[in-house]
């Protein structure tokens, strides 16, 4: 089993949805969660990082994250065809290696206006 | 002020060739990570380095490939005796060094081998 698991979608929304992304990881160890977007031909870009369950919110954007079903999600309210990006969750690693992020695949979003 | 900057940004090499691939990172940044991110596979860990400790070198797929980071700043990627399953975009990325910090990304160099 991979350590980060994200469905690769792709996925396709009318612009003003509410659009919910997901990914489940293994190791409870994990203290750290981060959600990157990436633009096609870009590098990937910090969106939101959380260190504990619940929910966090910036803007249009809410991470949370479950650690009893080892589940993290992004969701985005009011969708707009800029949002239209892969999205990577990570998270941070634990012991001694806590410098190292694992990536999930990603999934490819699509706003349509 | 100034990102992470990559070069070049896109590299075409035959078969057996070496290659190398430049990252300067942020100022003041101490940390320094190397990225590969294959068609469909996902970011996968290369090596990192912090401040003057042995780089982690773990994530380097086989011996073919070697970075060093000269003065704590500019990092070079090489890849020897280029192979197909070489091609992919090798992002670097670099931090504050300190614990969980985020990573701040270039653009990263888009590598083909023919």
């Amino acid at each position: 089993q991979k350590e980060v698991e994200q469905d690769p979608g792709p996925l396709s929304v009318p612009e003003g949805a509410i659009v919910s992304l997901n990914c489940t990881y293994s190791n409870s160890a994990f203290q750290y969660f981060m959600w990157y977007r990436q633009y096609s031909r870009k590098g990937p870009e910090l969106l939101m990082y959380t260190y504990s369950s619940g929910n966090k919110e910036d803007g249009r954007f809410t991470a949370q994250v479950d650690k009893s079903s080892k589940y993290i999600s992004l969701f985005i309210r009011d969708s707009q065809p800029s949002d239209s990006a892969t999205y990577l969750c990570a998270k941070g690693g634990s012991g001694g290696s806590n410098y190292k992020l694992t990536f999930g695949k990603g999934t490819l979003l699509t706003v349509n206006p | 002020g100034a990102g992470v900057s990559q070069s070049p940004s896109n590299k075409v090499t035959e078969k057996g060739k070496d290659v190398e691939l430049r990252c300067d990172p942020i100022s003041g940044h101490t940390a320094l990570y190397w990225y590969r991110q294959s068609l469909g596979q996902g970011l996968e860990f290369l090596i990192y380095f912090q401040g003057n400790s042995a780089p982690d070198k773990s994530g380097l797929p086989s011996d073919r490939f070697s970075a060093e980071r000269t003065g704590g700043s500019v990092s070079t990627l090489t890849i020897q005796r280029t192979q197909q399953e070489d091609s992919a975009v090798y992002l670097c990325a670099s931090s504050s060094g300190t614990v969980n910090s985020p990573l701040h990304f270039g653009n990263g160099t888009r590598l083909t081998v023919t």
